[in-house]
């Protein structure tokens, strides 16, 4: 049973490009959120996404979009990089509100994002 | 901006010895979770917590929650070098859906 995964592990941007990062849920789960974790500091939730729609999001400009597919897996996509945008980017699957245990979240490895 | 906070932002002990870190939260939370880090990769789930419990062991963890305080704490008892990692905890919220808010983190290290 394969856990959440992401890709790339590793990306560097130039400063003004765009970027997606991919993210592919746990078996079993519907609903994918994305964080973004600044050196030091904890994960920063940015969106959260379950049939398809984005459902929740956080306090990130409209430079940071998103997608998810019918078969769950989500795409982040962040337009016009920004150095201080250079993170982790964390992806976690779960089941949608009102299933049992959607309070369950599982992370990816996550993708490292360097923009120069 | 982080719903919690984290004490100490950073702690070093040796082998053997007990690890306490603390959180605390600003909102009425419907579970609270300690997750781990190592190196900067992804993050591990180590043991929830209802809003109405108040205190849950797993293995060598102990978490206790006191909602009148919104606080919480994490124990690692008997310490190995294997625990060197960052600590967090996360909140759900009654009004947040299943969205997690992390507190700052608390770095281990511990020594051999």
């Amino acid at each position: 049973d394969a856990g959440v995964t992401q890709s790339p592990t590793h990306l560097i941007k130039t400063r003004g490009q765009q970027v997606t990062l991919r993210c592919s849920p746990k078996s079993g789960h519907d609903t994918v959120s994305w964080y973004q974790q600044a050196l030091g500091q904890g994960p920063q939730f940015i969106f959260q996404y379950y049939e398809e729609e984005e459902r929740q999001r956080g306090n990130f400009p409209d430079r940071f979009s998103g997608h998810q597919f019918p078969n769950y897996s989500s795409e982040l996509n962040v337009n016009a990089l920004l150095l201080g945008d250079s993170a982790l980017y964390l992806c976690a699957s779960s089941r949608k509100p009102g299933t049992p245990k959607p309070y369950e979240q599982y992370f990816g490895p996550g993708t490292r994002l360097t923009v120069t | 901006s982080q719903q919690g906070e984290e004490d100490p932002q950073a702690l070093s002990i040796q082998e053997g010895e007990n690890a306490t870190m603390n959180c605390s939260y600003k909102t009425s939370i419907n579970n609270l979770q300690w997750y781990r880090q190592n190196s900067g990769r992804g993050l591990v789930h180590l043991i929830l917590i209802r809003s109405n419990e108040r205190e849950k062991h797993s293995g060598r963890l102990r978490v206790t929650l006191d909602t009148s305080k919104k606080s919480s704490s994490l124990l690692i008892t008997a310490s190995r070098a294997a625990d060197t990692a960052s600590y967090f905890c996360a909140t759900d919220g009654r009004a947040a859906g299943n969205k997690l808010t992390f507190g700052g983190g608390t770095r281990v290290l511990v020594k051999p």
